[in-house]
């Protein structure tokens, strides 16, 4: 199976716009990209999903690389209830196909 | 109901006591996922129902652990001769088809003492 790597941890400001970065370089043809993100105490949350075009919903964006070696989550405007673990997960086309969880990047929002 | 169900919220048991852990998906959801975390880890796939397809089961860590989805709904996860290392959230997932978005419970903390 393809896998992704993302950094550990990022910092951001509050109200600022953040771009967590995914690189997925044996990604096929038939993965689609997907985020999660789990806030503290809680179960993951859905952000958003996409396979070769950027993806815009009231969440995030996801804009992808061209080669599709590489992806970016962006949050518009982080506030501090988006401090959580993010998670960039890649996941085959077919009923088959389980979803499984990395290690994440771990968000801390600041004032 | 509004969202993914799972029960007790808490269970505490003995080491090589028997537990249940049960999980009610959004009704219609075909497909149901089952996690584990332990402290300040990352989620460990356990198993993974899809439709009436066979189980993908590739995720549960030994033979102690089994899980049962009755009529495409309620799912229980059974660990038998619980350990201490079995000591974790146990988390549950679904979703209305296998590309959807996943929507997970609040878990079940399991400790072994």
């Amino acid at each position: 199976d393809a896998k992704t790597t993302q950094p550990n941890s990022m910092e951001s400001n509050e109200e600022e716009p953040v771009h967590l970065p995914c690189n997925h370089s044996t990604i096929s043809g038939t993965d689609y990209i997907h985020w999660y993100r789990q806030l503290p105490s809680q179960g993951p949350e859905y952000v958003i999903h996409g396979l070769t075009s950027n993806v815009n919903n009231r969440m995030a964006s996801l804009a992808i690389a061209e080669d599709r070696k590489s992806s970016t989550l962006i949050l518009h405007r982080a506030t501090l209830r988006d401090a959580a673990v993010y998670y960039c997960i890649l996941r085959k086309s077919g009923t088959a196909s389980k979803l499984t969880f990395g290690t994440g990047t771990r968000l801390q929002v600041t004032l | 109901g509004a969202g993914v169900s799972q029960s007790p919220s808490n269970k505490v048991t003995e080491k090589g006591k028997d537990v249940e852990l049960r999980c009610d998906p959004i009704s219609g959801h075909t497909a149901l996922y089952w996690y584990r975390q332990s402290l300040g880890q990352g989620l460990e796939f356990l198993i993974y129902f899809q439709g009436n397809s066979a189980p993908d089961k590739s995720g549960l860590p030994s033979d102690r652990f089994s899980a049962e989805r009755t009529g495409g709904s309620v799912s229980t996860l059974t660990i038998q001769r619980t350990q201490q290392e079995d000591s974790a959230v146990y988390l549950c997932a679904s979703s209305l088809k296998w590309n959807t978005e996943a929507f997970f419970g609040q878990g079940t903390r399991l400790t072994v003492v």
